[in-house]
């Protein structure tokens, strides 16, 4: 069984600048959701995919919006990066929508200079 | 909303001493419970899930009980390692996102 796999591992972008981050889910689960951790913190909820549709969003403004593929891959872009949007991106799998475990990836370290 | 409060850290102990990380939480339903573990440089790693009250998830020598009397869900374990040290996060998970504390630095020194 393939684990969640993300990239890529670290990403230096300028302000302003737009970046996609990628992730592969667990075989076997069709949901992914995304979380931004910054530093020190919890991560907190961005968006969730299930059956390539966005089910569910927090917080978080339209510059974030992100796709997931048939194969239930996903991607997150951010658009117009600010400085603030420096963090690790954690993308989580599950099997379905709802009150399942999460298995997460290593995460994206993203540095917005 | 929903939300999750932890224990603030960072916690210390000695190898062998007893651990309890504190966590309540607030939800409008019936929310799933869970205990996440990041070590350092590191993603997420589920340690432990309650879905009901009153259930006990376990693993590694970890416990947590579900009590919705008291809106908690604590993190015990009776003898800590070295290798236990990281960051342990509660978080809970109802309808479509899962909302996580702030984490709990633990060391354990040996």
């Amino acid at each position: 069984e393939t684990g969640v796999t993300q990239s890529p591992t670290h990403l230096i972008k300028t302000r302003g600048q737009q970046v996609t981050l990628r992730c592969s889910s667990q075989s076997g689960h069709n949901t992914v959701s995304w979380y931004q951790q910054a530093l020190g913190q919890g991560p907190q909820f961005i968006f969730q995919y299930y059956r390539e549709e966005e089910n569910g969003r927090g917080n978080f403004p339209p510059r974030f919006s992100g796709l997931q593929f048939p194969n239930y891959s996903s991607e997150l872009n951010v658009n117009a990066l600010e400085l603030d949007d420096s963090a690790l991106y954690l993308c989580a799998s599950s099997f379905l929508a709802g009150n399942y475990e999460q298995y997460f990836g290593p995460g994206t370290r993203l540095t917005v200079t | 909303g929903n939300s999750v409060t932890q224990m603030e850290g960072p916690v210390t102990l000695s190898e062998e001493a007893f651990l309890t990380i504190n966590c309540t939480y607030t939800a409008t339903g019936y929310p799933s419970l869970f205990w996440y573990v990041q070590y350092p440089g590191e993603g997420l790693q589920l340690l432990l899930k309650a879905t009901k009250a009153d259930d006990k998830g376990s693993n590694k020598g970890f416990e947590a009980t579900y009590r919705k009397e008291t809106t908690s869900f604590h993190l015990e374990k009776g003898s800590v390692q070295v290798s236990d040290s990281a960051v342990y996060f509660c978080a809970l998970s109802e309808r479509n996102d899962m909302r996580f504390g702030a984490g709990t630095r633990l060391t354990v020194k040996p």
